[in-house]
């Protein structure tokens, strides 16, 4: 089964660096989306992301986060000056066709840790 | 704005045994309706979707959930769980027409033999 792709696994950033978190999603599918884990918490819709523009971001997806698609393959989350805050598990999510009604597969996630 | 509220943060439960995990929204407009599950380091896995229709759906790996409109309700359930349902589940919710899914906080489902 098609699945989506994060890399790394996990990332270690000082404080104040720019970090960038990539995805593959599934091939076919049209939106893509971030989320956010922080440790014990709810997870959190950040953006979703559909022919090559945001279509909607929460109040969390300030100037400090950017998001791409360089090429066919891959979608990327920018982290610009990174907070301690930042710390959280960060997941990639992608769904074909409208997406009100298609249930959105995740990837397994990259924990992004800040120093 | 749509909310959803896990009652349970912790359900151990033995083998064999049935299992409820109660979920419930809020929302003003037409949502749709999914519970996820994550096992330990990995991402989140969709058991089942409601989207209209039938109230009872039903899922991988022997999970149902009933949608309850009245009582803002969805349930999960499963008849007999296994050691290897151990996992952290969440109920989410999606307004129709919108892109932002928004999560419970999760129940941690744990199997004892």
């Amino acid at each position: 089964e098609p699945e989506v792709t994060q890399t790394p696994s996990h990332q270690v950033t000082q404080m104040g660096q720019e970090v960038i978190l990539r995805c593959v999603p599934i091939s076919n599918h049209l939106y893509f989306y971030w989320y956010r884990q922080i440790l014990g918490q709810k997870v959190e819709f950040l953006v979703s992301f559909y022919n090559n523009e945001i279509s909607e971001k929460s109040e969390i997806f300030d100037d400090q986060f950017s998001v791409e698609r360089p090429d066919g393959s891959n979608f990327t989350l920018k982290i610009r000056s990174t907070k301690l805050e930042d710390s959280a598990m960060y997941f990639c999510a992608s769904s074909v066709g409208d997406s009100s009604n298609q249930p959105q597969h995740f990837g397994d996630g990259t924990r992004l840790s800040i120093l | 704005a749509q909310s959803v509220t896990q009652l349970d943060s912790q359900v151990p439960v033995f083998e064999e045994a049935p299992v409820e995990l109660r979920c419930n929204y809020s929302s003003s407009v037409s949502v749709y309706l999914f519970w996820y599950v994550q096992y330990p380091n990995q991402g989140l896995q969709l058991l089942l979707k409601y989207l209209s229709g039938s109230t009872l759906v039903k899922g991988i790996n022997g999970f149902e959930a009933e949608f309850n409109k009245s009582q803002t309700s969805f349930h999960l359930r499963k008849p007999s769980v296994h050691i290897s349902d151990t996992a952290e589940y969440f109920c989410a919710v999606r307004r129709s027409g919108g892109f932002k899914t928004i999560f419970g906080a999760g129940t941690r489902l744990f199997v004892k033999a």
